[in-house]
């Protein structure tokens, strides 16, 4: 298997612009995980799904932020409208079962910079 | 809010020499997890030590873990120039949520 995939790698956007990321879990598993990276609040997660049903979203930062997953293979992360504070590194991880019992495999992470 | 806390924030050491990492973490955990991060990659898996479970080893890499004091370490002996990473403890929640620290930056000189 490739692993998790992500695309784009990097992404420069102007403010209030829409910005979409993609995430391609390993094929198997059954729990999505997004994650943001920031050198001031280190790694939050944001939401994760279980059979493609979002679970919890209560780091969601705000109304902006969406995620869905029409499908076991497939998820996106979209903000609208973008704004400069949401500049980061955001990751797609996946496991094949309960993160209480497994580990978490990481995309290659999506650099988004909002000017 | 973050969960773990590792220390050192940084590290510099020789190749050959043993790293030590410290995490401690603050509510009941199912499990902890370590996990390596190189400049400008994802996260790579290293280890998964349960919370019934006082040690275990991978190759260098050695974990402890003491539910009492809610803290775990990560040894890794003889260290080489490619363990140059960043380092999180991430705790499983029950919940289901993988929560992390802000990571120690490793920097093995040869």
């Amino acid at each position: 298997d490739a692993g998790v995939i992500q695309s784009p790698r990097h992404e420069v956007t102007e403010m209030g612009q829409e910005v979409t990321l993609r995430c391609k879990p390993i094929s198997g598993h059954d729990y999505l995980f997004w994650y943001r990276q920031t050198m001031m609040r280190g790694l939050e997660l944001l939401i994760y799904f279980n059979n493609n049903v979002p679970i919890d979203d209560s780091g969601m930062p705000e109304d902006r932020f969406s995620a869905k997953m029409p499908n076991a293979s497939f998820s996106t992360l979209k903000i609208q409208p973008s704004e400069p504070r949401d500049s980061a590194v955001y990751f797609c991880a996946s496991s094949l079962g309960a993160i209480v019992n497994t580990e978490a495999f990481f995309g290659q992470g999506t650099r988004l910079t909002v000017v | 809010s973050q969960q773990g806390e590792e220390d050192p924030q940084a590290l510099s050491i020789q190749e050959g020499e043993n790293a030590t990492m410290n995490c401690s973490y603050k509510t009941s955990i199912n499990n902890l997890q370590w996990y390596r991060q190189n400049s400008g990659r994802g996260l790579v898996h290293l280890i998964l030590i349960r919370s019934n479970e006082r040690e275990k080893h991978s190759g260098r890499l050695r974990v402890t873990l003491d539910t009492s004091k809610k803290s775990s370490s990560l040894l890794i002996t003889a260290s080489r120039a490619a363990d140059t990473a960043s380092y999180f403890c991430a705790t499983a929640l029950y919940g289901n949520k993988l929560v992390f620290g802000a990571g120690t930056i490793l920097r093995v000189k040869s």
